[in-house]
């Protein structure tokens, strides 16, 4: 049983263009959560989605910043015209159920901003 | 004030020492509290979790809850080379119970 896949792993982008980061939960997850981590700094809640919803979304910024969780394929974080603020490791995590004491997290994906 | 205060270190001790993890928060209401370690360039990984106030071990981790003084800390006995990483303290409680509030994490480097 794979656990917590994310692509890329590093991505970088000029400012102005579109970051896509992926998210392939663990096998029988159907609950995926995002975090972004700054250096020195602990993770930020971003979004809470199960299949096809987002349940919470209050840690996202308004502007630029999307998320989806298809019925089918991964969850994808979409990030337009990013910024070298948008710079940071992107963590997702996928629980089979809605406890964070049963999420798992899969190894993150580095977003530079040149 | 932040929800949850960690010193970030580095606690650099020598192999075999206990070492000793601390943090702070700020929100009584938070029920559950966990600590994840993090290797470089890897994600969180779940060491181990508590509910309420009290000790959990687990091998060499302990894991300790002090409500009263919103206070938690984890153990780790014998420490190794291994454990060098950076430990994180989340917390939340069931009213969000996916909305972790997370330390920064104190790095901790174990020399041999």
């Amino acid at each position: 049983n794979a656990g917590v896949m994310q692509n890329p792993r590093h991505l970088v982008r000029r400012r102005g263009q579109e970051a896509r980061l992926r998210c392939s939960p663990m096998k029988g997850h159907s609950h995926v959560y995002w975090y972004r981590q700054l250096p020195e700094e602990g993770l930020k809640f971003m979004v809470y989605l199960q299949k096809e919803n987002i349940i919470d979304e209050s840690g996202m910024p308004k502007e630029r910043f999307s998320a989806e969780f298809p019925k089918e394929g991964p969850s994808i974080l979409r990030i337009q015209q990013v910024v070298r603020g948008d710079s940071a490791a992107y963590f997702c995590a996928s629980s089979e159920g809605t406890s964070n004491t049963e999420a798992f997290f899969g190894q993150g994906t580095r977003l530079t901003v040149v | 004030q932040k929800e949850v205060e960690q010193d970030p270190g580095p606690l650099s001790v020598p192999e075999g020492a206990i070492v000793s993890l601390n943090c702070t928060y700020s929100n009584s209401a938070f029920q559950y509290f966990m600590w994840y370690r993090q290797y470089s360039r890897k994600g969180p990984e779940l060491l181990m979790y508590t509910y309420s106030s009290g000790n959990k071990e687990d091998g060499r981790f302990t894991a300790q809850v002090d409500k009263s003084s919103k206070y938690i800390s984890l153990f780790i006995r014998d420490s190794q080379p291994s454990d060098s990483a950076t430990y994180l303290c989340a917390i939340f409680n069931m009213d969000s119970n996916y909305q972790l509030i997370w330390g920064a994490g104190t790095k901790l480097i174990i020399k041999p």
